[in-house]
């Protein structure tokens, strides 16, 4: 089993909509949880950072972390064709190393 | 504030030669990172450093890839003779300290392509 699980998608939404991006994964030591944004062709960036359970809301962007059920997502609201990237999840903790496991990805398009 | 910088931005090569890359962090972080992203993939993290010193090369296949940051700021990644499966976008990060808690920011990648 994956450290991270993310589905790839693709996903395709129209503009306005309210998307949904998840992450499980199965080490109940990470404590810290983060989003990437990847456009083509680029280096991830970062969009949101968490630690530990509990939300998270920045402008159109709400990341959302439930320890008990190993489970992550990201809410994006009023999605714009400018959000058209793949995000990826990303966690680490004191137990797993320091290292940051990634998700795969998920690739969205937002058509205007 | 500058970003991490990478060059090149592209490569191509062949089989069995040999390509570097190099990465400048952003200023005052001490902790560099090298992952390989390749396609459909998230990164992988080949080798970590903090300051000079190698922190994790655990996923570094060390036949043919090797990375130094002699003075504790820029790094190199070298694979050497390269194989057709190395083909990938090679990432590379840096954050201020080596913990958990933080964030790696990273620069836009080189893209290598063997043939």
């Amino acid at each position: 089993q994956k450290e991270v699980e993310q589905d790839p998608g693709p996903l395709s939404v129209p503009e306005g909509a309210i998307v949904s991006l998840n992450c499980t994964y199965s080490n109940s030591a990470f404590q810290y949880f983060m989003w990437y944004r990847q456009y083509s062709r680029k280096g991830p960036e970062l969009l949101m950072y968490t630690y530990s359970s509990g939300n998270k809301e920045d402008g159109r962007f709400t990341a959302q972390v439930d320890k008990s059920s190993k489970y992550i997502s990201l809410f994006i609201r009023d999605s714009q064709p400018s959000d058209s990237a793949t995000y990826l999840c990303a966690m680490s903790g004191v137990g797993t190393g320091n290292q940051f496991y990634f998700g795969t990805g998920t690739s969205l398009t937002v058509i205007p | 504030e500058a970003g991490v910088a990478q060059s090149p931005r592209y490569k191509i090569i062949e089989k069995r030669q040999s390509v570097a890359f190099w990465c400048n962090p952003i200023s005052g972080h001490a902790t560099l990172y090298w992952y390989q992203q390749i396609l459909g993939q998230g990164p992988k993290l080949l080798i970590q450093f903090q300051n000079n010193g190698v922190v994790d090369d655990s996923q570094l296949p060390k036949d043919r890839f090797s990375a130094e940051r002699l003075k504790g700021v820029d790094s190199t990644l070298k694979i050497q003779p390269a194989k057709l499966e190395d083909s990938a976008v090679y990432l590379c990060a840096s954050s201020l300290g080596a913990g958990s808690k933080n964030i790696q920011y990273f620069g836009a990648g080189t893209r290598l392509s063997v043939l």
